[in-house]
């Protein structure tokens, strides 16, 4: 099994409607992470998470909220989607050795029509 | 404003020749570097770093430099292998284990044997 598994994998949804994204984690690191990715933008930080009572607003977190239910689950809810939020999401795990890297999972690929 | 720059989208190098990426970066208070490489289809995975102390660390086939004065870095690959074909993310954390990753735009290695 991955270390960092998001569910799901691909989904395609309509404009307004609400999602959300799933991460859990078995790697026991504190700290994660919700990213996307879009062409030519590189990935950039949507919200992230210390532990579990701790959440943090990232670079765009407009249009986004997050929901930490425990150590080892953070999960991302678009409340109604728009289509500029079409893109890859990663959710990313680590201690607070962050020096040591990130472990991103596989990736979820919303589309929003 | 973007702190991390990859400003090559893309780069193509013969099999068992040298791969050369660079990254720029305008935050001076920056303290460590990391760079990712991407497949399609997968999560980036952390590959190798350089703390701001240094100028050169090396695994294997992979050497990063970093040149403070110039706020600039890079990752060599020799021999450059097929396998190497990915986009590349350079990372840069600031604030120690308070910060946050801030990641480049990317680069697409392409590696021809």
């Amino acid at each position: 099994d991955a270390d960092v598994t998001q569910t799901p994998r691909n989904r395609i949804t309509k404009t307004g409607k609400r999602i959300m994204l799933e991460c859990s984690q078995t790697k026991g690191h504190d700290r994660m992470y919700w990213y996307r990715q879009d062409p030519g933008l590189g990935l950039r930080l949507i919200y992230y998470s210390f532990d579990v009572k701790d959440i943090n607003k990232g670079e765009i977190s407009d249009g986004y909220s997050v929901s930490r239910q425990a150590q080892a689950k953070f999960s991302l809810s678009l409340e109604s989607a728009i289509p500029n939020q079409t893109a890859l999401y990663f959710c990313a795990t680590s201690d607070e050795r962050v020096t040591y890297g990130y472990t991103f999972g596989s990736g979820t690929r919303l589309t929003v029509v | 404003d973007q702190q991390v720059k990859q400003n090559s989208p893309s780069l193509s190098v013969q099999e068992g020749r040298i791969s050369i990426l660079n990254c720029d970066y305008t935050n001076s208070m920056f303290d460590y570097f990391l760079w990712y490489k991407k497949y399609p289809a997968e999560g980036p995975t952390f590959l190798i770093s350089i703390s701001s102390i240094k100028d050169k660390n090396e695994d294997g086939r992979f050497t990063v430099f970093l040149n403070k004065s110039a706020k600039h870095l890079s990752l060599h690959i020799v021999p450059s292998q097929p396998g190497d074909s990915a986009v590349y993310f350079c990372a840069a954390i600031y604030g120690g284990s308070q910060g946050n990753l801030i990641f480049g735009k990317g680069t697409k290695l392409s590696v021809k044997p």
